[in-house]
């Protein structure tokens, strides 16, 4: 079975361009979840959907914004980027949304560079 | 809002050492808590989770945590290490959405 996935693996981008994340759930799961490592950090919460519905999130400025399709794929934008937002960015899906005790499974992420 | 806490940055162990990584919460209501590990070059993979019930949970790989509700701890212990343990552990905590703690390095050494 196909875990998450997520597209590109890499990506170099500069300061002030914007950037399309794309994320694919495990069949089945409704939920995803993006979050944001930095190097040396655990990942910090950026927004979770539910059934195409924003369902969370966490204290990121409005330069990001994500959605989710009908088939439960989803995207994260980022606007105006800035050298720190140089980082892994990570998609995670799950069966459920909201407090759930579902756990979340990982994709290898997309390490977003910003010169 | 919840956090989580995680005491050690970087732990290093010889093989066969006993391990226990410490993880606090701060959040009042009823919470679902989760260790995950990175190995190296691999994505984050759930080793365990508490829910509800026996606050002993075990994981894979011979892990097992302890949820002590008065203490709001989670802590991930291991009796016996080996080298492939070698890794980034980080504990969870979700109350509605997940928020993870900075992580513990584990480094075995042979």
């Amino acid at each position: 079975d196909a875990g998450v996935t997520q597209s590109p693996t890499h990506l170099i981008k500069t300061r002030g361009q914007q950037v399309t994340l794309r994320c694919s759930p495990i069949s089945g799961h409704k939920s995803v979840s993006w979050y944001q490592q930095v190097l040396g950090q655990g990942p910090q919460f950026i927004f979770q959907y539910y059934e195409k519905e924003e369902r969370g999130r966490g204290n990121f400025p409005d330069r990001f914004s994500a959605r989710q399709f009908p088939n439960y794929s989803s995207e994260l934008n980022v606007n105006a980027l800035l050298l720190g937002d140089s980082a892994l960015y990570l998609c995670a899906s799950s069966l459920l949304g909201g407090h759930s005790n579902q756990p979340q499974h990982f994709g290898d992420g997309t390490r977003l560079s910003i010169l | 809002a919840q956090s989580v806490s995680q005491h050690n940055h970087h732990v290093i162990l010889s093989e066969a050492a006993s391990l226990e990584l410490g993880c606090n919460y701060s959040y009042g209501g009823t919470v679902n808590l989760f260790w995950y590990v990175q190995y190296p070059g691999q994505h984050l993979q759930l080793l365990l989770k508490y829910f509800s019930g026996d606050p002993l949970v075990k994981g894979i790989k011979g892990f097992e945590a302890e949820f002590i509700k008065s203490k709001f701890s989670f802590n991930l212990r291991k009796p016996s290490v080996q080298w492939s343990d070698t890794a980034e552990y980080f504990c969870a905590v979700n109350a509605g959405d997940m928020r993870f703690g900075a992580g513990t390095r584990l480094t075995v050494k042979p």
